[in-house]
């Protein structure tokens, strides 16, 4: 089951903040974050489990609501170099055989000068 | 530097051809993953291995496409006959739980 992101694009002024939603139909074990640039490969940001851990990476942070099978990304006083399209990844089941991870569409994040 | 590798790079075909695409995960990583990336939709999971075992490939379609992990460092992503509506960027990818490390994708392109 593909978890919807929302909004599908933004486009930001350097320093501004945005908010990159996702939400399953589906109970979920964890959240994964990913950033892919134009042309380049998907590059791990974050994870989230199940029990409320949050993790950040410099001015990105992200919350998860079990209860909503909900997760959303917050970029702070973005840079240019986050620019690029994000995308999460869901997981319905802890580890074992059914470490199945299942991407949304992305949001493409365009920040300018 | 630890990274997978894949390749082709770019591939052209004609529809009808054999593809073979090609994927060296990094060592002692036991989970390899083939997704699909098309701007329609997005990054979809075709397979995905643990300890070279074949766990999920549901998101494949099985007539014309295979995936096999001949030995712990070599994926493989088969399609035969290749058709139009298989072009897209394939890339595979492999990790522990938590963090996937994808590699530079293969983009295949059938006339």
């Amino acid at each position: 089951q593909q978890p919807v992101q929302s909004p599908q694009a933004v486009i930001l002024r350097e320093g501004e903040d945005a908010v990159i939603n996702c939400s399953s139909s589906k109970a979920l074990y964890s959240v994964h974050w990913y950033r892919q640039k134009h042309g380049e490969a998907p590059v791990f940001l974050m994870i989230l489990l199940k029990g409320g851990e949050q993790k950040g990476h410099e001015k990105i942070s992200a919350s998860f609501n079990e209860k909503k099978q909900q997760s959303s990304l917050y970029l702070t006083a973005s840079q240019l170099s986050y620019s690029g399209t994000y995308f999460c990844g869901t997981q319905q089941q802890s580890g074992g055989s059914n470490y199945k991870l299942t991407f949304g569409k992305g949001t493409l994040l365009t920040v300018n000068p | 530097d630890a990274r997978v590798t894949q390749t082709p790079r770019h591939k052209v075909t004609e529809m009808g051809q054999e593809v073979t695409m090609r994927c060296q995960p990094i060592l002692g990583h036991n989970t390899v993953f083939w997704y699909r990336q098309t701007m329609m939709q997005g990054l979809e999971l075709l397979a995905y291995f643990r300890n070279r075992a074949p766990l999920d490939d549901s998101g494949m379609p099985k007539d014309r496409f295979s995936a096999e992990m001949p030995d712990a460092t070599l994926a493989t992503l088969k399609i035969q006959p290749s058709e139009p509506r298989d072009s897209a960027v394939y890339f595979c990818a492999s990790g522990a739980p938590g963090e996937l490390f994808f590699g530079e994708g293969s983009r295949l392109t059938v006339l």
